[in-house]
């Protein structure tokens, strides 16, 4: 499969489950990104990894944790989440190299997060 | 941190007319601002971008224009057809590093056949 891809695609969880979210970028990028988008608040980021690097928390409670175990692979493991960390969570990934042309951001179809 | 303010939050024109969203951002050293288009149910894509050493950039019926003294840019898109229809996203980032993108709320853009 090319580009971005996210499993699973629906998940509903109730409160005291932990899960996680899979996120995997067939384009040789290597840098990737965790969005939330609700209605309130669309396309926060999240979580950046540059080089497998995490370099960006922005300010996401601990219930949200990240793991980037190489540049074409990235997780969100989730554990006692709240009815309003219900959203749809977007992965994404892009390439970053000096004098890079585009900087674009390529996003996977996201995964669609319901907590009971 | 980076602040990007997008209006209108809706937007409906009829088919044939011109469409501009406008956004503001904070941050003076943002450098980089793409403008990104979701389709009801699908991923968001990027549409046009331009960086702060220009002024307007233009790709067929979309144009982006940017003032860096007032801190805002526009998207405009002429000859609206209604594959237009989707939200719009701006976003801000500084072309440094893991290239972080900060993104307005969206603007639902309506185009009435």
């Amino acid at each position: 499969e090319t580009g971005v891809t996210q499993t699973p695609r629906h998940l509903v969880m109730g409160m005291t489950n932990k899960k996680s979210l899979k996120c995997e970028q067939h384009l040789g990028h290597n840098a990737m990104y965790w969005y939330k988008q609700s209605a309130k608040k669309p396309l926060e980021l999240m979580f950046v990894y540059n080089f497998k690097e995490q370099t960006e928390n922005n300010s996401v409670p601990s219930r949200f944790s990240p793991e980037c175990p190489n540049s074409s692979h990235l997780f969100l493991h989730l554990h006692t989440l709240q009815p309003e960390d219900s959203a749809l969570y977007l992965c994404a990934s892009s390439l970053l190299a000096g004098g890079s042309l585009t900087r674009e951001q390529f996003f996977g179809p996201g995964t669609r997060l319901t907590v009971l | 941190g980076e602040n990007v303010e997008q209006h209108p939050s809706t937007l409906s024109v009829q088919e044939g007319d011109s469409a501009v969203i406008k956004c503001t951002y904070s941050d003076s050293a943002s450098n980089y601002f793409p403008w990104y288009k979701q389709e009801l149910g699908k991923r968001p894509q990027l549409i046009i971008d331009i960086r702060s050493n220009v002024g307007e950039k233009k790709d067929q019926r979309i144009a982006v224009t940017l003032n860096k003294t007032a801190k805002h840019f526009s998207l405009h898109i002429t000859e609206t057809q209604p594959e237009d229809s989707a939200v719009y996203f701006c976003a801000a980032s500084k072309e440094t590093g893991a290239n972080n993108l900060f993104f307005g709320t969206g603007t639902r853009l309506t185009v009435i056949p």
